[in-house]
């Protein structure tokens, strides 16, 4: 089965500083791979995919995630936070072949911005 | 274009009890995926429909059941509530061609809180 591992349940970052979040899956093939963003009382909004192709997508609002095959891998990244990113990150696969809205969730990792 | 709506937003019931929950999907996507968020989870697949079908289903018992409208629009059904039902519910509609989805575009969530 499936699985995604964020090992970091909340990190604090200052505002101007860069940003890593990790994220770690387990799956017998190479899946889709997603990271979504969730603000406090709302859905879930997309900040980037990886499908195939080049293993370092660029997303929205600055962020940027590199797949790496061999350590099963994609983490988030994002050079200079913002105050307004504040809010919970997940991470999300779902098999190749198959589609996205079957995906399976990381448990977030909830980023605070210190002024 | 109008977004992903759930309703309600909010929603207390008592243990036993029967809820439905409902969600309008994007302007021209024909998937529905629902997952259940409890606190400090990520989100986890419950089911999927298609064309008016369930087209996969999470680790969910048979009280948790749906239905798609000939519009795309979405149920959610829990009989026999439980405690543990209490979370947030999202909707994800997508739109299907072939076998693979394009973006999840989530709604809101409706909040459950069963006493």
């Amino acid at each position: 089965a499936q699985s995604v591992t964020q090992p970091d349940i909340h990190i604090t970052v200052s505002e101007g500083a860069s940003l890593e979040l990790r994220c770690n899956y387990s799956y017998g093939a190479t899946p889709y791979l997603f990271w979504y963003v969730q603000s406090p009382g709302q859905g879930l909004q997309l900040l980037l995919k990886y499908f195939s192709g080049d293993t370092l997508v660029q997303g929205i609002k600055g962020f940027e995630a590199e797949f790496k095959r061999s350590q099963s891998s994609f983490n988030l990244r994002k050079p200079s936070v913002h105050w307004s990113d504040a809010a919970e990150y997940f991470c999300a696969v779902a098999p190749v072949n198959t589609n996205a809205g079957k995906s399976t969730f990381g448990d977030g990792t909830t980023l605070t911005v210190k002024p | 274009e109008t977004g992903v709506t759930q309703s309600p937003t909010h929603l207390i019931k008592t243990r036993g009890q029967q809820v439905t929950l409902r969600c309008s999907s994007q302007s021209g996507h024909n998937t529905v995926s629902w997952y259940q968020q409890a606190l400090g989870q990520g989100p986890q697949f419950i089911f999927q429909y298609y064309r008016e079908e369930e087209n996969g289903r999470g680790n969910f018992p048979p009280r948790f059941s749906g239905l798609q409208f000939p519009n795309y629009s979405s149920e959610l059904n829990v009989n026999a509530l439980e405690l543990d039902d209490s979370a947030l519910y999202l909707c994800a509609s997508s739109s299907r061609t072939g076998g693979n989805t394009g973006e999840l575009f989530f709604g809101e969530g409706s909040r459950l809180t069963v006493l």
